[in-house]
């Protein structure tokens, strides 16, 4: 069975800090996908960036990237330069195992609560 | 373009008591997909939707019904509310992608059961 593990419960990093949060994962599948979701203060889950068990290169967007190292079933997320409003709770989350035709669940960790200081 | 609503944002339910947290996409999504999160946790499979009339239990389904009338719409039911059910409901969805489905979350429903 799939499983996440974020082994951070907090982390506190000065502004304009670059911040690491890390994921690890265990699956049997070779075919598989990771998310990062950012759930702020007011509830929502956004979506920040995916990466894909056969991608050749490590996801980006705009601030963000994924540390995809594979043999070591990790994907840390990496936020360059962080920001105020980067303070949230980051959750990552594997694509699960292909439910009826074609639905596929999110698998996701407990979460890291990531707050900026000024 | 809404996205995912979810209405309504909060509410407060006595034990035994029933009610339905409505869900409604307008990216035209087949799939659709109801999580809780429970306090520090994250989120778990509750039902899910591949279409019209066609739905599946996902990992925590006991307690809850769901149908699917319509491609939008995706009411989740909670019969005999428990106190276990104390919960954030998220409702997502997904069109399907040759690579991966990303899955557009609404804003979720925060319930309490006294």
């Amino acid at each position: 069975a799939q499983k996440i593990t974020q082994t951070q419960p907090g982390m506190f990093v000065q502004e304009k800090e670059a911040v690491t949060l890390d994921c690890t994962y265990d699956t049997s599948d070779p075919s598989y996908g990771l998310f990062w979701y950012k759930q702020p203060s007011s509830g929502e889950m956004i979506f920040l960036i995916y990466q894909g068990s056969y991608d050749q290169q490590n996801a980006t967007e705009g601030r963000y990237s994924l540390n995809f190292q594979k043999a070591r079933k990790s994907a840390n997320l990496v936020i360059s330069a962080s920001q105020l409003g980067d303070s949230a709770m980051y959750f990552c989350a594997m694509r699960g195992p292909d439910l009826i035709q074609g639905a596929q669940k999110l698998v996701f960790g407990q979460g890291t609560r990531l707050t900026i200081n000024p | 373009n809404a996205g995912v609503t979810q209405t309504p944002k909060f509410r407060i339910l006595k034990i035994g008591q029933s009610m339905t947290l409505q869900c409604a996409q307008d990216m035209n999504h087949n799939y659709m997909y109801w999580y809780r999160q429970d306090p520090g946790m994250g989120l778990k499979l509750i039902y899910y939707s591949v279409g019209a009339g066609i739905t599946d239990k996902g990992e925590v389904p006991n307690g809850y019904n769901v149908s699917r009338s319509t491609t939008e719409d995706f009411p989740l039911r909670l019969e005999l509310a428990a106190p276990s059910q104390t919960s954030v409901y998220f409702c997502a969805s997904s069109e399907q992608v040759y690579s991966y489905n990303e899955q557009f979350f609404g804003p979720g429903t925060r319930l309490t059961v006294l």
